[in-house]
């Protein structure tokens, strides 16, 4: 299996469930990153992990917690969410650094299929 | 604060007519440059990526970029309805770990 794969595509969870988000990239980056896409806003970047080490964390409430247990899978861990919540959920890989033009340039992110999240 | 800006129209084309979709951005630090197309309800895909003033080509796509202007543009030939989506505009920082910006998208709808 190629690229980047999400699991559910589809998740609907009551505010007191605990539930997870998975991901996995079969493209040898080293970089994963989880993406919120709600309507009408651009994509919120909520965590990155760069060779498994946490770099960004974007103020995200601590009812998402990530995991990133080697460089082809992440977690997004979920508790107690809030009907705000509801959105896509994207998860995305790419090199770390960045690779130059001459190095066979930068082709951004790869994205997953998302999980569409709906919080009831 | 490093901002992307787009038109979220949606601007809408005949079919075979030239979409032009553009971009400006606020970090003069911004060295890359990304055009991504999301149809509804799916993830984005890279159509294009951009690193040096001027014109980039591929297939139907041109890639503009003008970095003296901080602006970038995305040029669709000969539009078709299968090209209607939303297209991302993003920009890569040449700092800190170089997370991508992107902008809240332009819709594109091509009527045949």
């Amino acid at each position: 299996e190629t690229g980047v794969t999400q699991t559910p595509r589809h998740l609907v969870m009551g505010m007191t469930n605990k539930k997870s988000l998975k991901c996995e990239q079969h493209l040898g980056h080293n970089a994963m990153y989880w993406y919120k896409q709600s309507a009408k806003k651009p994509l919120e970047l909520m965590f990155v992990y760069s060779l498994e080490e946490r770099v960004e964390n974007n103020s995200v409430p601590s009812r998402f917690s990530p995991e990133c247990p080697n460089s082809s899978h992440l977690f997004l861990h979920l508790h107690t969410l809030q009907p705000e919540d509801s959105a896509l959920y994207l998860c995305a890989s790419s090199h770390f650094p960045p690779r130059s033009a001459t190095a066979g340039g930068d082709y951004g992110y790869t994205f997953g299929s998302g999980t569409r999240l709906t919080v009831v | 604060q490093k901002e992307v800006e787009q038109n979220s129209g949606p601007l809408s084309v005949p079919e075979g007519a030239i979409a032009s979709l553009n971009c400006t951005y606020s970090d003069r630090g911004s060295q890359s440059f990304f055009w991504y197309r999301q149809y509804s309800g799916k993830s984005p895909e890279l159509i294009m990526s951009i690193y040096s003033n001027g014109d980039k080509e591929d297939g139907r796509f041109t890639a503009q970029l003008n970095k003296a202007s901080q602006y970038v543009s995305l040029l669709i030939r000969d539009s078709q309805p299968s090209d209607s989506a939303t297209y991302l505009c993003a920009g890569r920082p040449n700092s800190g770990y170089s997370t991508l910006t992107f902008g809240k998208g332009t819709m594109l709808l091509v009527s045949p």
